[in-house]
């Protein structure tokens, strides 16, 4: 069964600390990786993804296919990180249409 | 920058009674999802849509539910009688491509409230 797990519902920590927000999958075939975020009041948007490797609002996400995780980090964290964050493995391959599973979700309070 | 739109925003309805909530998707994506949140529990896939057809849907999917593009704008899920347990936020999202790594992009999402 394709399953994600973020171990953590609430996380806190303060500004300036770096922060870890955990994501493992359990997943048939190679998933895309991603990460949405949702601000307060805001809608679902994509913070990042694997194949792009790429760093955004200086958080970044190394996907470990021997540990299956896909853990995002951030040396920094800033008040404004604090949001709700997903991690959505997308359902890839075969007749798939890309649909998104996302884990529980990992809200991040970042304290001045 | 183009945006997923959905109406309304809330919606309060009595059990049994059907109900539609509209999304319009980005308008060159061709590719349409309805996602929904339980209070308190996770995003759930609900049903993808393209080419006029639907080509995948979750278990909560059941024939309460469907989808219709009426026409080249709007995307709408119909719960045909609503129990208290479809109450939660619904979320629509588009794409512009097959591509798995193509980023779905997500409407401000329609609150339902069954009573």
């Amino acid at each position: 069964a394709q399953r994600v797990t973020q171990p953590e519902k609430l996380l806190s920590v303060f500004k300036g600390a770096p922060v870890e927000l955990k994501c493992n999958y359990s997943y048939s075939g190679s998933p895309e990786l991603f990460w949405y975020v949702q601000y307060s009041r805001q809608r679902l948007q994509l913070l990042l993804r694997h194949i792009s490797r790429e760093s955004i609002k200086g958080f970044t996400a190394d996907l470990n296919k021997g540990e299956t995780s896909f853990h995002l980090k951030k040396p920094f964290a800033q008040e404004e990180d604090s949001a709700m964050y997903y991690c959505a493995p997308n359902n890839a391959g075969g007749t798939s249409y890309g649909k998104l599973t996302f884990g529980q979700g990992t809200i991040l309070t970042v304290h001045p | 920058e183009p945006e997923v739109t959905q109406t309304p925003s809330h919606q309060v309805t009595q059990m049994g009674q059907e109900v539609i909530l509209r999304c319009v998707p980005i308008s060159n994506h061709l590719y349409f999802y309805w996602y929904r949140q339980i209070l308190g529990q996770k995003v759930e896939f609900l049903v993808s849509f393209y080419n006029n057809e639907i080509s995948e849907k979750s278990e909560i999917f059941d024939d309460q539910f469907s989808v219709e593009r009426p026409d080249g704008s709007n995307f709408t899920l119909k719960i045909r009688s609503t129990k208290l347990e479809d109450s939660a936020m619904y979320f629509c999202a588009s794409k512009g491509t097959s591509g798995r790594t193509d980023t779905q992009y997500f409407g401000p999402g329609t609150r339902l409230t069954v009573l």
